[in-house]
């Protein structure tokens, strides 16, 4: 079974980093792109960022380019979103997406975590 | 960026079929393929793909759901609407860079 887990949300205070994680297990995760997306409180959802499978290419969202750092570890199949100067816009929940090699759909999904960034 | 148009809430009776819309201001086909996807999210978990490619039933979906159209205009049916699809219902566009949602469909029962 395919199972990707987040790890690493809570309160922060605007400006300051957060690191959150993505445990993957039930495939073989060097397989495969990942991508983060997020989505704010009562919104639709926002994709974030996605890696390539070796780590070689990744992608951004305008709004968190040059602030946020997609990056994986295929040797403990973990996906990793570093967040630098957080805004409060920023506020979300944040899940991590296999993407399928079928035309860019992400097929799999995190439970979620919860970043809210406020003072 | 690829803007998907999609109306904000359907109520639909049990066991009847509900039809929802998605828009695209620019053609997502490429080489054959609609890179239209379609997702189910409901409250306080986290979004399922049901239909992927426009048209194709994502492993373990019901054959309850399908999905068609090409180039601007796309559209995902229940046939027939069952409590549990009481959710929102999200499209996706990935023909190009950003991938980009539609704001989502929030099914109700009448």
């Amino acid at each position: 079974e395919v199972q990707l887990v987040e790890s690493g949300g809570g309160l922060v205070q605007p400006g300051r980093s957060m690191k959150l994680s993505c445990a993957a297990s039930g495939f073989t995760f060097n397989n495969y792109d990942m991508a983060w997306v997020c989505q704010a409180p009562k919104k639709g959802l926002e994709w974030v960022a996605t890696i390539s499978y070796d780590g070689s290419s990744t992608y951004y969202r305008d709004s968190v380019k040059g602030r946020f750092t997609i990056s994986r570890d295929n040797a403990k199949s973990t996906l990793y979103l570093q967040m630098d100067s957080l805004r409060s816009e920023d506020t979300a929940t944040y899940y991590c997406a296999r993407w399928a090699p079928k035309g860019g759909v992400m097929d799999a999904w995190g439970q979620g975590a919860s970043v809210t960034v406020s003072s | 960026d690829i803007v998907l148009t999609q109306s904000p809430a359907l109520a639909v009776s049990l066991g009847q079929r509900a039809t929802i819309s998605c828009k695209t201001n620019q053609n997502v086909d490429y080489y054959g393929n609609s890179y239209m996807h379609w997702y189910q999210q409901k409250p306080g978990q986290q979004p399922k793909l049901l239909i992927y490619l426009a048209s194709n039933l994502a492993s373990g979906i019901p054959a309850r759901f399908s999905g068609r159209g090409s180039g601007t205009d796309f559209t995902l049916t229940i046939d027939p609407v069952e409590a549990d699809d009481t959710a929102t219902y999200y499209c996706q566009q990935s023909r190009n860079l950003p991938p980009t949602f539609g704001g989502g469909t929030k099914l109700e029962l009448k």
